[in-house]
């Protein structure tokens, strides 16, 4: 199983740049990285995916390096909505037991 | 529905009874995952159902958990003679299983409290 590593907790302003880096040094071929966000009393939501190299979407970037090893979330001018608990995961389709998620990272975003 | 719902939102039982913990995906879904989720704590792999294969029950903590998946669609998780360390939020999620990375999308759990 692709084992993640992330920081426990990160802090931030408002309007500022955040990036959440994850290590995931035994990932496989087939597998695949999403970020999800969780609020209090609510399950993950998706955030974003990708397999290699740099993908954006409207909310996020993820940056993975060619050795795969690792990930960066990457959240543009976070507001205090962006407080939440943030998980990489690491799998692939159809995962099975194989999706499994780490303790995450709490972002605490203040003015 | 438009998203994976889960009932009740909140159980509240006492220690030895038996509960049933509701999920349903989104329609089209062919894969369904069980997860708990522990105050403070990461997501627990508990079970997962694709399609009409044989469900993955590797994360199961222990006999008086079961669950089932009917029609493919709409799945039970029962907890038996329930303890209260069983006390957790447990949370429904549904993929389409895509070739291309799987996406997970959650229901709003159901709060076990088991006194």
């Amino acid at each position: 199983l692709a084992k993640t590593t992330q920081p426990i907790s990160m802090d931030s302003y408002e309007g500022q740049e955040v990036n959440i880096t994850c290590s995931h040094n035994n990932i496989a071929t087939n597998d695949y990285i999403t970020w999800y966000q969780q609020f209090p009393s609510q399950g993950p939501r998706f955030i974003i995916q990708g397999y290699k190299t740099k993908v954006t979407n409207e909310v996020a970037s993820l940056f993975i390096p060619a050795d795969r090893k690792s990930s960066t979330l990457s959240l543009p001018r976070v507001s205090l909505s962006d407080t939440a608990v943030y998980y990489c995961l690491v799998g692939p389709t159809g995962g099975g037991n194989k999706l499994t998620f780490g303790t995450g990272t709490q972002l605490k975003v203040e003015l | 529905g438009a998203g994976v719902s889960q009932s009740p939102s909140n159980k509240v039982t006492e220690k030895g009874k038996d509960v049933e913990l509701r999920c349903d995906p989104i329609s089209g879904h062919t894969a369904l995952y069980w997860y708990r989720q522990s105050l403070g704590q990461g997501l627990e792999f508990l079970i997962y159902f694709q399609g009409n294969s044989a469900p993955d029950k590797s994360g199961l903590p222990s006999d008086r958990f079961s669950a089932e998946r009917t029609g493919g669609s709409v799945s039970t998780l029962t907890i038996q003679r329930t303890q209260q360390e069983d006390s957790a939020v447990y949370l429904c999620a549904s993929s389409l299983n895509l070739d291309r990375g799987e996406k997970l999308f959650f229901g709003s759990g159901t709060q076990l409290s088991v006194l």
